[in-house]
């Protein structure tokens, strides 16, 4: 079926750094979706991306659907440490109503 | 305020017993879906339902049921059949079929004791 392959799977942030991570997809994608998900709790939505080379901002939180829209990335500005967490990349695939796929989560610790 | 609950946040059940996780949503949203989380790991769809009366299976259905009388309800029954029933569990609602965005709820954790 389909995948897409997220990275990093972790990362240590410092306060007042910039953050990145992706999506890859050997696959077209039509939607691109980031969640944030804390312990405990359920995925609240981020960004959602819906046209090839979409580039939306969301606070301190950009996030761009890539041109071959095999890919997209999620930027962060400035980490407070409130951003830690675990980040999900979701995509529908090629084909409308296709169900959404999940990538396995990027991990976003403090670094002490 | 509109948005997804799950009921109850902790469960506890021993072995062999079903036991039915509740998801109510009021976004007037007409598709739901439940998904399963084990740690480190992306999230998998169980079964999901773009109308009411009407429910499909999922990626990974097996030891599950679900109905959909009502637009607002989407409950899980997690049957002694299912082999590893020990989870995070996840109800989303989506305006429309998979088109559209799902939200999610706040998630319930089974444990099989």
């Amino acid at each position: 079926g389909q995948q897409l392959n997220q990275s990093p799977q972790s990362m240590f942030i410092q306060e007042g750094e910039d953050v990145s991570m992706n999506c890859t997809s050997s696959s077209i994608f039509n939607t691109w979706l980031w969640y944030k998900q804390d312990p405990g709790e359920g995925p609240v939505l981020l960004i959602a991306l819906y046209k090839a080379g979409e580039l939306t901002s969301n606070g301190r939180l950009t996030a761009q659907f890539g041109i071959t829209r095999k890919d997209s990335f999620l930027n962060i500005s400035a980490s407070i440490p409130s951003d830690v967490g675990i980040y999900f990349c979701a995509g529908q695939p090629g084909e409308y109503g296709n169900k959404l796929v999940f990538g396995a989560g990027t991990i976003l610790r403090v670094k002490s | 305020d509109g948005g997804i609950t799950q009921s109850p946040k902790y469960l506890f059940r021993k072995e062999g017993q079903n036991v039915t996780l509740s998801c109510e949503q009021n976004l007037n949203h007409d598709a739901m879906y439940w998904y399963r989380q084990d740690p480190g790991q992306g999230l998998r769809l169980i079964y999901y339902s773009q109308i009411v009366n009407d429910f499909q299976k999922g990626d990974i259905a097996e030891g599950y049921s679900v109905s959909r009388e009502k637009k607002e309800s989407f409950p899980l029954t997690v049957t002694s059949a299912q082999k590893n029933p020990t989870a995070f569990y996840l109800c989303a609602s989506s305006i429309q079929g998979f088109a559209g965005t799902q939200y999610f709820g706040p998630g319930t954790r089974l444990t099989v004791l």
